[in-house]
């Protein structure tokens, strides 16, 4: 069964603090991850997409990994901010689907604190 | 702003009423989706269009819920009868496929149904 697991359910960190947010998934065959932002109330908006042969991407202060052997992806943030608090949902696509459906994660659920 | 929007942002009805739901897409995105979100999960699949014709319809998408995408265009989504299980955050995404296989979807800012 495809499926996408996050780890952790939700966060706490301090202003300025680095974090780490953990994917697993059983997705096959595989074309791409991403990681998606979601305010509050809002729509998700995409941080970053990688496919098989990518192992890093960045886009900022957010740094994504992929490790497609083991299955998991990691999403790292930077000196957070307040602005950053949200949902990370990882989301990813298998390989060959003219659907292009996607699997997501449950999301966590960022909180920064001043 | 991602360029697809969506209204309205919030809809409050009585159990038993019909409701509709509009999104707008990217202009040139051929492909339209249907999410529905509930507090603490990630979107779950409901339906998507290729142009005007729907090609898949998730379990999920019960007798009382039909979409539609006439032109190719918009796209509205009605729920009949409504049940307060249906309390959730409707999101639509449009892509481009044939440009990008990574089929990237920009998803709408959502609307919110509460029904009573």
């Amino acid at each position: 069964k495809n499926q996408v697991e996050q780890s952790p359910q939700s966060l706490i960190i301090l202003e300025g603090k680095n974090c780490t947010l953990q994917c697993n998934y059983t997705v096959s065959p595989f074309s791409n991850l991403r990681w998606y932002k979601q305010d509050t109330g809002r729509g998700p908006v995409s941080l970053t997409i990688m496919t098989f042969s990518e192992n890093t991407k960045s886009n900022g202060r957010y740094t994504a990994t992929l490790d497609a052997d083991t299955k998991q992806s990691s999403l790292h943030i930077t000196a957070s901010q307040l602005s950053d608090s949200a949902s990370y949902i990882c989301v990813v696509s298998d390989r060959g689907s003219t659907l292009g459906r996607l699997y997501f994660g449950r999301g966590t659920q960022l909180t920064v604190w001043p | 702003d991602t360029g697809v929007s969506q209204n309205p942002r919030h809809k409050i009805t009585k159990r038993g009423q019909n409701v509709t739901f509009r999104c707008d897409p990217i202009s040139e995105h051929n492909r339209l989706y249907w999410y529905r979100q509930t507090l603490g999960q990630g979107p779950e699949f409901l339906t998507y269009f290729q142009n005007e014709a729907q090609l898949e319809k998730s379990r999920l998408l019960s007798d009382r819920f039909s979409a539609e995408r006439p032109k190719g265009s918009f796209s509205t989504l009605e729920i009949q009868r409504t049940e307060q299980g249906d309390s959730a955050m409707y999101l639509c995404a449009s892509s481009l496929i044939g440009v990008s296989r990574n089929n990237e979807q920009f998803f709408g800012p959502g609307t919110r149904l509460t029904v009573l």
